[in-house]
């Protein structure tokens, strides 16, 4: 498997409701990023977040990371149905610039 | 700010053809990166340019794909001899600084070139 795999695949929920998205990678890192991809179009950062902090906010986004457990999560609360798209999360391959590895993401989708 | 400029938006050839995508950085970014979509999957990178130079090409097929990044002028991917496999959006991204030294690597994408091979 690759770094940066994301969990689950697809997730559809109604608006108002949360949505938690989950990525697990392998090697150690020294920071994480979450991008949003709407259909058709590029990607757009949402947060990043270092190595060393537990949890970071940014409006209705939280994201959390365990470097024990080579693992984050975004938690997007109160979904809107502007919140369809996929979520991928992305780590630097190897050095610190951006060359960046992204796992296949998760397509969220929020009913109206 | 016009941010990521690329184009063209869609791009079709046919096998055997040659396909030439453009990248504008945003005004002030001099590091271009080129990341290429398969349907259905994440992003891979493929090559990390800045004005005149290849920094990274290490995602770069050996044959028919090239990039540059002139002095003057948007970076260009450009794609020899099309096969159907080559069918992907591709994505451009730039940053302001060497993110090497920032230890930041947010980047900034464009709307992405949609090539479809018949």
């Amino acid at each position: 498997s690759q770094q940066g795999e994301e969990d689950p695949q697809a997730l559809s929920i109604q608006e108002g409701e949360n949505a938690t998205m989950n990525c697990s990678y392998k090697t150690s890192i020294n920071n994480l990023q979450w991008y949003r991809q709407n259909s058709g179009r590029g990607l757009v950062h949402l947060i990043l977040i270092r190595s060393n902090e537990r949890e970071k906010h940014s409006g209705r986004l939280r994201v959390t990371l365990d470097t024990s457990k080579k693992s984050s999560s975004l938690l997007i609360t109160a979904s809107r149905a502007a919140d369809t798209a996929s979520y991928f999360c992305a780590t630097p391959a190897g050095t610190s610039y951006g060359k960046l590895t992204f796992g296949q993401g998760t397509i969220l989708t929020v009913h109206p | 700010n016009a941010g990521v400029m690329q184009n063209p938006r869609h791009l079709v050839r046919r096998r055997g053809q040659e396909a030439r995508l453009r990248c504008s950085p945003m005004k002030g970014h001099s590091h271009v990166y080129w990341y290429r979509q398969l349907p259905e999957e994440g992003l891979k990178f493929m090559v990390y340019l800045q004005k005149e130079n290849i920094i990274d090409e290490s995602g770069m097929p050996k044959e028919r794909f090239s990039a540059e990044f002139p002095k003057e002028g948007p970076s260009i991917l450009r794609i020899q001899q099309v096969v159907r496999g080559d069918s992907a959006a591709y994505f451009c991204a730039s940053s302001p600084w060497d993110t090497r030294t920032s230890g930041a690597n947010v980047l900034t994408f464009g709307a992405g070139s949609r090539l479809t091979v018949l």
